[in-house]
């Protein structure tokens, strides 16, 4: 079955601007939860949606906002780019219920804020 | 607060040979612990899980040992190949929900 998919694959914006990044999850799963990857910061977790809504939360700025939809399928928004908001932004999507915690991660949208 | 930290940033070793990655923890309410593999511009990938009531648990090559004692976690890798220079991840989930703390990642060399 297909994997996770991430769209765009690559973005790059100017400071203060805001920008909007896509994940399909895999067929059947109901969580998707968004990272982002920078090499200073490594993997950090922003936040994790079951079933349309936010079931938890990371440590970022109210910048940081995310929705799912009712075909699971998540977006997530950054409003007010700043330059620290570049990195690499993970998608991963499991079932989110019963035993089974294994992810599967999206190939990432890269940001660039200039 | 919750941290999952790695011991080497960077591990070289001989193809053929067997290789340890390892691993610490500080959060002792965690439940689930996960190793992912990432590659050159991929998203990381799952390669195997462990439960906080097992000690150890094996997979395809790879061995995952946990010492809730001391609060490690290791990744045994056995006749390492080129294949498997990536970096590699710990990390843990705490709760029911998905909600994973990653590790600083260490970077497998596999010298031919």
């Amino acid at each position: 079955k297909a994997g996770v998919t991430q769209t765009p694959r690559y973005l790059i914006k100017t400071r203060g601007q805001q920008v909007t990044l896509s994940c399909s999850p895999i067929s059947g799963h109901r969580s998707v939860s968004w990272y982002q990857q920078t090499p200073g910061q490594g993997l950090q977790f922003l936040f994790e949606y079951f079933s349309e809504t936010q079931r938890n939360k990371g440590n970022f700025p109210g910048r940081f906002s995310g929705r799912q939809f009712s075909n699971s399928r998540s977006e997530m928004n950054v409003s007010t780019l700043e330059l620290g908001d570049s990195a690499l932004y993970l998608c991963a999507s499991s079932f989110g219920a019963g035993s089974s915690y294994e992810q599967y991660f999206g190939p990432g949208t890269r940001l660039t804020v200039t | 607060g919750e941290s999952v930290g790695l011991h080497l940033p960077t591990l070289s070793v001989q193809e053929g040979d067997n290789s340890i990655i390892n691993c610490a923890y500080s959060n002792s309410a965690s439940d689930y612990f996960i190793w992912y593999k990432q590659e050159s511009g991929k998203g990381p990938q799952f390669i195997i899980d462990i439960r906080s009531n097992m000690d150890k648990r094996q997979g395809q090559r790879v061995t995952v040992l946990l010492n809730k004692t001391v609060k490690h976690l290791s990744l045994q890798i056995a006749a390492t190949q080129p294949g498997d220079s990536a970096v590699y991840f710990c990390a843990e989930n705490s709760g029911g929900y998905q909600k994973v703390t990653f590790g600083t990642g260490t970077k497998l060399q596999v010298i031919p």
